[in-house]
């Protein structure tokens, strides 16, 4: 069936490392793909998005790629601070699916000093 | 920047009472929706909102549940008879265009059923 889902729930990464979250999505009529981050007790907070015409998007101190043909996406976080310790989801529109998300369970991300 | 506001931030209330989440949307937002969260879970869809009427909803919203945009500057989700299962983060978003690319999320109200 149609998921989306994350390959690690908690990620644990030293301050200044580079940090990598992956996410795998099932449904190729998904034309549109975006990366929220979530702080406790917040609203998912919009990161970078992509189209499926797109294999990677840049933003500041943020990559987005994505591999269409086996279906994945990750987010690459350059120089990880402390303030990047949140959870992260992954959530993809569905073409024709109307102004539907639908998010993965999220990861985790720890940032230790 | 501007913000999606939510009220209140923390609803408890019993089983069986109807109750109404606030949100004020962007200014000059046209979409409106409304997801919930679980503890522990994932981000779920409940409705999409345009042009006065439900554009999608998902199999959630039920008959409980009901949208409306009352003013021209809110839009409050009630829920008619509260559940336990109903115990969740409700979070309201908005967004320009159609679709929830650049939408901006509210803070979410906190919904305790006991």
């Amino acid at each position: 069936g149609e998921s989306v889902g994350l390959h690690l729930p908690t990620l644990s990464v030293q301050e200044g490392d580079n940090s990598i979250i992956n996410c795998a999505y099932s449904n190729s009529a998904s034309d549109y793909f975006i990366w929220y981050k979530q702080e406790s007790g917040k609203g998912p907070q919009f990161i970078i998005d992509i189209r499926s015409n797109m294999d990677k998007r840049q933003g500041q101190r943020v990559t987005v790629l994505l591999n269409k043909t086996v279906k994945h996406l990750s987010l690459q976080i350059a120089a990880t601070q402390p303030g990047d310790s949140a959870v992260y989801f992954c959530a993809e529109i569905l073409t024709g699916g109307g102004n539907k998300l639908t998010f993965g369970t999220g990861t985790q991300l720890k940032v230790e000093l | 920047e501007p913000e999606v506001t939510q009220t209140p931030s923390h609803q408890v209330t019993q089983m069986g009472q109807e109750v109404i989440l606030r949100c004020v949307p962007i200014s000059n937002h046209l979409y409106f929706y409304w997801y919930r969260q679980i503890l522990g879970q994932k981000v779920e869809f409940l409705v999409s909102f345009y042009n006065n009427e439900i554009s999608e909803k998902s199999e959630i919203f039920d008959d409980q549940f009901s949208v409306e945009r009352p003013d021209g500057s809110n839009f409050t989700l009630k829920i008619r008879s509260t559940k336990l299962e109903d115990s969740a983060m409700y979070f309201c978003a908005s967004s320009i265009t159609p679709g929830l690319a650049g939408a901006k999320f509210g803070p979410g109200t906190r919904l305790t059923v006991l």
